[in-house]
C-alpha cells in the first residue's frame, strides 16, 4: 500500500478540457511536491506546496495543499498536448527525511 | 549550471551480472539520492548520501550498494542482478533553502536485466 494515494492512474482527455489529480493519505506530511516526468526524463519538479489550505497557480496549473496537509490536488485547465506526462506527488514528512512519492497519474492530451 | 548527469542512460546486463550506475550532482550540491522506478512499484527510494557518508537508506537488499565521493559524484552498485532489478534508476541531487529540501532528477539509467 502506497502512503500517497495518487488518482486516477491514468487519464485520456481531448485538448481544451479540464482535469483533475488527486494525492491523498492518512498521514501529515510538512510539504508535499509535484512533479512531471515526460519519457525517457527523471521528474521535474513543478511546485511546492507548505501550508494547509494553500493554493499556488502556475498558469494553467492550480495546486491545492489540505488544510489538514493530508492531501492535494493538481487541476489543469484548457489542457494541451504539451501538458501529457506523468505527474508525481511526493510528500516530505519532516526536515531530513526523503520524500515518499505517490504511485503517479499518467496524464494523455489528445489534439 | 549543467543538471543532473547519469552514465550511461542504457544498459543491458544477464542475470547474476553486476553493474555500476554513476552520477554527476549539480555544482554545490552535496547531497546524492538514488531511486528505482518500475512500473509496478512506481518510484522507491534506495539510499540518500551526504558529504561521502550514507545519510539515510530504503528498504531495499544489501546486494543495492552506493557510495560518494569527495567531489559529490556517486556510484550504485547492484550485485547478483535479479530480472526484477530492471527498472530506470534515477539520481537527484538536492540543495537546501528556508530549511526546505528541493530535490533536482537526472534523466536516469534506464537497466535490462535479461
Amino acid at each position: 500500500t502506497q502512503l500517497l494515494e495518487q488518482s486516477p492512474q491514468f487519464l485520456s482527455i481531448q485538448e481544451g478540457e479540464n482535469l483533475t489529480v488527486y494525492c491523498n493519505s492518512s498521514s501529515v506530511f510538512s510539504s508535499l511536491q509535484w512533479y512531471r516526468q515526460e519519457p525517457g526524463e527523471g521528474p521535474v519538479l513543478l511546485v511546492t506546496v507548505v501550508t494547509g489550505g494553500e493554493v499556488k497557480k502556475l498558469k494553467r496549473l492550480t495546486f491545492q495543499f489540505g488544510d489538514a496537509r493530508k492531501d492535494s490536488s493538481l487541476h489543469i485547465t484548457a489542457a494541451q498536448p504539451g501538458d501529457t506526462g506523468l505527474y508525481l506527488c511526493a510528500g516530505d514528512k519532516a526536515a531530513g527525511n526523503k520524500l515518499t512519492f505517490g504511485g503517479g497519474t499518467r496524464v494523455l492530451v489528445k489534439p | 549550471k549543467a543538471g543532473v548527469t547519469q552514465t550511461p542512460r542504457y544498459l543491458i546486463k544477464t542475470r547474476g551480472q553486476q553493474v555500476t550506475l554513476s552520477c554527476s550532482p549539480i555544482s554545490g550540491h552535496r547531497s546524492v539520492s538514488w531511486y528505482q522506478q518500475t512500473p509496478g512499484q512506481g518510484l522507491q527510494f534506495l539510499f540518500e548520501y551526504f558529504s561521502e557518508t550514507q545519510r539515510n537508506k530504503g528498504n531495499f537488499p544489501g546486494r543495492f550498494s552506493g557510495r560518494q565521493f569527495s567531489n559529490s559524484r556517486s556510484e550504485m552498485n547492484v550485485s547478483t542482478l535479479e530480472l526484477g532489478d530492471s527498472a530506470l534508476y534515477l539520481c537527484a541531487s538536492s540543495l537546501v533553502v528556508s530549511g526546505r529540501e528541493t530535490q533536482y532528477f537526472g534523466p536516469g539509467t534506464r537497466l535490462l536485466v535479461l
